[in-house]
């Protein structure tokens, strides 16, 4: 129990367009998932917190207006960066936690290898 | 908000021996302190963790201590094994800002390679 599902795995696009990513909680529902950004080499950096039924809460440094979240279901949310250029290029893995009694545990996604050439 | 050191960023070890990583949070209120282990280009996988309200936790070959009053962790591996070679990192987790939902902070990783 407790999937967390990803699309595309990998994407690459041209510089100026935009790319959506969906992560989808396969087996339970979450009110709450996160979206991280990891560069080569370094840490998971949190993004934003993705709240269903009302607007994402971002983290200190993160834009809004580029990276576009919505938190359509208690199973899906997307992330969608727009006007995306090679430094967007990176690794988004989403992750929701599913409420189990007695943690905090949250289940990662697979990640989506993003490339902006 | 929270923030977390984690040390060291690389360590080699002979097979069979034991190896430690230490991290500290800076967030009192912090209660939830996650271990992953991620291979190349794939997802964090929790391999052990720990609530606030208990100093140790052990797992077949991996525990984990906490000391609340000084806010560090560490992660111990015994007998450690070739596969157990991948990055692995810390996490603390503070209260997040919607319905309860708590976020995690990540510390920097430590790249462990473990020596035939």
């Amino acid at each position: 129990g407790a999937v967390v599902s990803q699309h595309p795995s990998r994407v690459i696009c041209k510089s100026g367009t935009s790319v959506k990513i969906e992560c989808r909680s396969l087996d339970f529902q979450a009110t709450t998932m996160f979206w991280y950004r990891q560069f080569p080499k370094q840490s998971l950096m949190l993004m934003a917190t993705s709240n269903e039924g009302s607007k994402a809460t971002y983290e200190q440094g993160v834009e809004k207006d580029k990276f576009l979240i919505n938190h359509a279901s208690l199973t899906l949310s997307t992330l969608t960066v727009t006007s995306a250029h090679p430094e967007d290029s990176s690794f988004y893995i989403c992750s929701a936690d599913p409420g189990l009694a007695g943690t905090n545990e949250q289940f990662f996604g697979p990640g989506t290898r993003l490339t902006v050439l | 908000g929270e923030n977390v050191e984690q040390h060291p960023s690389t360590l080699s070890v002979q097979e069979g021996d034991s190896a430690v990583i230490k991290c500290t949070y800076s967030d009192s209120a912090s209660n939830y302190f996650p271990w992953y282990k991620q291979e190349l280009g794939k997802r964090p996988q929790l391999i052990i963790d720990i609530r606030s309200n208990v100093g140790e936790k052990k797992d077949q070959r991996i525990a984990v201590t906490l000391n609340k009053t000084a806010k560090h962790f560490s992660l111990h591996i015994t007998e450690t094994q070739p596969e157990d070679s991948a990055v692995y990192f810390c996490a603390a987790s503070s209260a997040g800002t919607f319905q309860g939902a708590q976020k995690l902070v990540f510390g920097q990783g430590t790249r462990l390679t473990i020596n035939p």
